[in-house]
């Protein structure tokens, strides 16, 4: 089955990096577009990244623009999202999603990785 | 940026009662528009798509409805495992999930 399965959370200070991981299994990776979201502490969703199956393209929210990378090892089946110049507020769990369909939706999740920015 | 508005907020209810939610996007998005459901400590999962489309393997009592700027999503007879927290998501122009709306016991 299709599975998702997010690593690379911890606790860093501010101004710190963290390197996230989504390892994918169950689907062909390299024929799909891939996501980003995240989830502050009794917060709502918040998109944060996106990029192109083939790795060609990518879009940020304004808020960890020009901080954040997405990328992506198709031959690994893995994505990944580097942050860097981490803040307080940066403080969430990181899902990795699956885009699907004709109107991009996503489907399924991982489980999410917590990231704590924290002195 | 599109904005997406979900209300209420939250709500109280009780097994078995039809549950509405609305979520309107601050400009026509037409139908692309996708309704998920979290409950605690869990990751969110999809339950319609494209406005309309039922997920696999979602009850039939889920439905949603409507396009360009307003939508809804349906519970039409609730169950104890339906309180949990619902987002819309816009996926028109990038992406924007909704507030959330939180289904709690009466």
């Amino acid at each position: 089955q299709v599975q998702l399965v997010e690593s690379g959370g911890g606790v860093v200070q501010p101004g710190g990096s963290l390197r996230l991981s989504c390892a994918a299994s169950g689907f062909t990776f390299n024929n799909y577009h891939m996501h980003w979201v995240r989830q502050a502490p009794g917060k709502g969703l918040e998109w944060v990244a996106f990029i192109r199956f083939d790795g060609t393209n990518e879009y940020y929210a304004d808020s960890v623009k020009g901080r954040f990378t997405i990328s992506r090892d198709n031959s690994r089946n893995t994505l990944f999202l580097q942050m860097n110049s981490l803040r307080p507020e940066d403080t969430a769990v990181y899902y990795c999603a699956k885009e699907q369909g004709s109107h991009n939706w996503f489907d399924p999740w991982g489980q999410g990785t917590l990231v704590t920015v924290s002195t | 940026d599109i904005q997406m508005t979900q209300s209420p907020s939250s709500l109280s209810a009780s097994v078995g009662d039809r549950v509405t939610i609305t979520c309107r996007a601050s400009q026509t998005i037409s139908n692309y528009l996708s309704w998920y459901q979290q409950r605690p400590g869990k990751a969110p999962r999809l339950l319609i798509y494209a406005a309309s489309g039922l997920e696999s393997g979602v009850p039939s009592r889920f439905s949603g409805s409507g396009s360009g700027t307003d939508f809804t999503l349906t519970i039409s007879s609730l169950q104890p495992e339906d309180f949990a927290t619902y987002y819309c998501q816009q996926s028109y122009s990038l992406w924007t999930f909704g507030q959330g709306t939180k289904v709690e016991i009466k």
